[in-house]
């Protein structure tokens, strides 16, 4: 079945370093979406990538969709504490409104 | 604001046990649907439901059942709870075509033990 890898699966970096998730697609994607999920918490989604190529920035996260629409990427510049969670790509299943979600990449930052 | 609202965060049941989870949501939406995520595993979609009434089994649909009566609500039911499905299970609602009907609003999650 339709299946989306992320990696890695976990990071632990120190307070002002970068960071990026990978995530790759068994298919090609019509869309890709990214949620974030803080301990104890939900996931809340963050962004939709539709196009080719797409790039999309919220404030020190950066999306990618790859030009084949089968990989996508979130980088984030200069983390802080705050951008502790797990984060999860998710791609359309091929019919219906529903996603088949990545296993996440789990984030931890020192200060 | 969506809200998604699940009746307990934490429960404790024994095996064999038929255990009901309600969700509810506000914002009349009309796809509704049940996750379990576990450690590694991310989110595996259990039941979705695009009306009431109507459903349709995700990748892990064994030992659960749904139901939705009413547009708002939707239930997922362990026949008899087993220990496997010890668990944290999410349940999230969305939007239909014309509005993005991949945003999920999620639910804060309920923690299934099963003893």
């Amino acid at each position: 079945g339709q299946q989306v890898m992320q990696i890695p699966q976990y990071q632990h970096v120190q307070e002002g370093e970068d960071f990026t998730t990978y995530c790759n697609s068994s298919t090609t994607l019509s869309n890709i979406q990214w949620y974030k999920q803080r301990p104890g918490g939900h996931p809340v989604f963050l962004i939709q990538l539709v196009k080719s190529g797409e790039v999309k920035k919220q404030k020190r996260l950066t999306f990618q969709f790859g030009e084949a629409k089968k990989n996508s990427s979130l980088h984030i510049t200069a983390t802080q504490t705050t951008d502790v969670g797990t984060y999860f790509c998710a791609g359309p299943i091929e019919y219906g409104n529903k996603l088949v979600f990545g296993a996440g990449t789990i984030l931890r930052v020192k200060s | 604001d969506v809200k998604v609202t699940q009746s307990s965060r934490y429960l404790v049941k024994r095996t064999g046990e038929k255990v009901f989870l309600e969700c509810v949501q506000d914002m009349d939406h009309e796809n509704m649907f049940w996750y379990r995520q576990d450690p590694g595993l991310g989110l595996r979609l259990i039941y979705f439901s695009y009306d009431v009434k109507m459903k349709e089994k995700g990748d892990i649909p064994e030992g659960y059942s749904v139901s939705r009566e009413k547009k708002e609500r939707f239930s997922l039911i362990l026949e008899s709870a087993s220990t496997n499905q010890t668990s944290m299970y999410l349940c999230a609602s969305s939007a239909p075509e014309g509005q993005n009907p991949y945003e999920q609003y999620f639910g804060p999650g309920t923690r299934l033990t099963v003893t």
